[in-house]
């Protein structure tokens, strides 16, 4: 079976500091995957997404980036974290294209910017 | 512009009587639609999905029924337990199969009294 594992699970970082959150999939192979954020009493907001590796969409424009360097991970970086970071931070995988629109999602990684 | 909305931030039930969780969406491109089920500090968990060529999926305690010419769909869940006390989301898609990410609305707080 399929698990998606995140890291780390909780994460307090001060203004102006560098971020690197992990994702990875286990149990299937070329997975589309997703990188959502959950600001305090929102929904889900999609950040980027990938459908191979090296290749990155992203939704909106913002302070964060995403890399798929192996097939099963995905990373969500930022080179300096500003307050309105701060969030519920998703990753997610897809069977991939053509085949299922029903994404599974990871633990999260609660971030707080200080 | 919300294209996925769910107009009731909360809902209180009480156990054993039925559920009934609602969505609405304004973009006539969606062709299937999720419903999530989350807790605090975790990540959402698939519940049940449909295609917009039925009108209606069932699994267990849990069907949804859509109504693609109001652009609506609800969750039932019959009977209510006290583990079903949860945010839920609903979540729509245009891909077909893409690898697009879904469209989230901000959430329904199921409550269930004993």
């Amino acid at each position: 079976s399929q698990t998606i594992h995140q890291w780390p699970a909780t994460l307090v970082q001060p203004v102006g500091s560098p971020l690197s959150l992990e994702c990875t999939v286990e149990g299937t192979s070329n997975p589309n995957l997703y990188w959502y954020r959950q600001a305090a009493g929102r929904g889900l907001q999609l950040l980027f997404y990938s459908v191979g590796i090296g290749q990155i969409s992203s939704e909106v424009p913002q302070n964060l980036s995403a890399s798929r360097p192996q097939d099963r991970q995905f990373i969500l970086s930022s080179k300096k974290l500003l307050l309105s970071d701060s969030g519920f931070y998703l990753c997610a995988w897809s069977p991939g294209v053509g085949r299922s629109d029903t994404q599974y999602f990871g633990p999260g990684t609660r971030l707080t910017v200080l | 512009d919300q294209q996925v909305k769910q107009n009731s931030p909360s809902l209180s039930v009480q156990e054993g009587r039925i559920s009934i969780l609602n969505c609405d969406y304004t973009n006539s491109m969606f062709d299937y639609f999720l419903w999530y089920k989350k807790y605090p500090a975790e990540g959402p968990t698939f519940l049940i999905s449909i295609s917009s060529i039925k009108d209606k999926n069932e699994d267990g305690r849990f069907t949804v029924f859509l109504n693609k010419s109001a652009k609506h769909l609800s969750l039932h869940i019959v009977p209510s337990q006290p583990g079903d006390s949860a945010v839920y989301f609903c979540a729509a898609s245009a891909s077909g199969g893409g690898a697009d990410g879904l469209t989230f609305g901000k959430g329904t707080h199921l409550i269930i009294q004993p």
